[in-house]
């Protein structure tokens, strides 16, 4: 099975701040990697696919970079709304891992 | 507009089984590939099972397998999810989610879209 492990496991920002989370495969996955954003209490919802793509009405300032087994996600300023938690998942193969996650709180 | 909603979930024995269902509409059900992930108080997502559009492809997790069994009925537009044998470590909300090749013409697939969940309690 592919790993998936997510670096930091937790981090605190203020808005306005750029912040980053990485993804590590344990294998080359090219570009079959895509963040999800869970809010408490409520299902995840696909933040970005085929590691750099933004699916209709994710807001700009989310972008997404890497491939091969290397990935990150950047928030270019944080805003109120996006805390939560954020998963890595890749889509090279099954069974289709995630990472641990990435707890955002604001500051 | 898409919506999966799941139903079934609730309170089983250790060793007993339950099955969950989903309601897909508002989109092809019949076209799309589908999956049921999982979630245990207060961890991560574990993905479970998936289901080729007609039903002849079938894939688990390991820690599912021979217990849980993933089918479909395209006529209903629904989605269903068999546990048998069930283990307190099945605790979870299982979530209904659409595996879609989010361009056209790209292999590359991702869970696009999913129900708000229904949580699953084995316990004695």
């Amino acid at each position: 099975d592919i790993q998936m492990t997510q670096s930091p496991s937790s981090l605190s920002a203020s808005v306005g701040d750029r912040v980053s989370i990485s993804c590590r495969a344990s294998q080359i996955i090219t570009k079959y990697l895509n963040w999800y954003q869970q809010k408490p209490g409520k299902a995840p919802r696909l933040l970005i696919y085929a590691a750099s793509s933004l699916p209709s009405g994710v807001p700009s300032r989310f972008s997404g970079s890497g491939s091969g087994t290397d990935f990150t996600l950047t928030i270019s300023s944080l805003q109120p709304e996006d805390f939560g938690t954020y998963y890595c998942q890749q889509s090279y193969t099954t069974p289709r891992t995630f990472g641990q996650g990435t707890k955002v709180e604001i500051k | 507009e898409v919506q999966l909603v799941e139903s079934g979930g609730g309170l089983v024995q250790p060793g007993g089984s339950l099955r969950l269902s989903c309601a897909a509409s508002g989109f092809t059900f019949s076209t799309s590939w589908m999956t049921w992930v999982r979630q245990a108080p207060g961890k991560g997502l574990e993905w479970v099972a998936d289901i080729k559009q007609d039903g002849s492809e079938e894939y688990y997790v390991d820690s599912v397998k021979g217990r849980f069994t993933i089918s479909r009925d395209n006529a209903k537009n629904s989605l269903y999810l068999q546990m048998n044998s069930l283990r307190a470590e099945d605790t979870a909300v299982y979530y209904c989610v659409r595996d879609s090749r989010v361009e056209k013409l790209s292999p590359i697939k991702a869970f696009d879209y999913w129900g708000p969940g229904t949580l699953v309690t084995v316990s004695s």
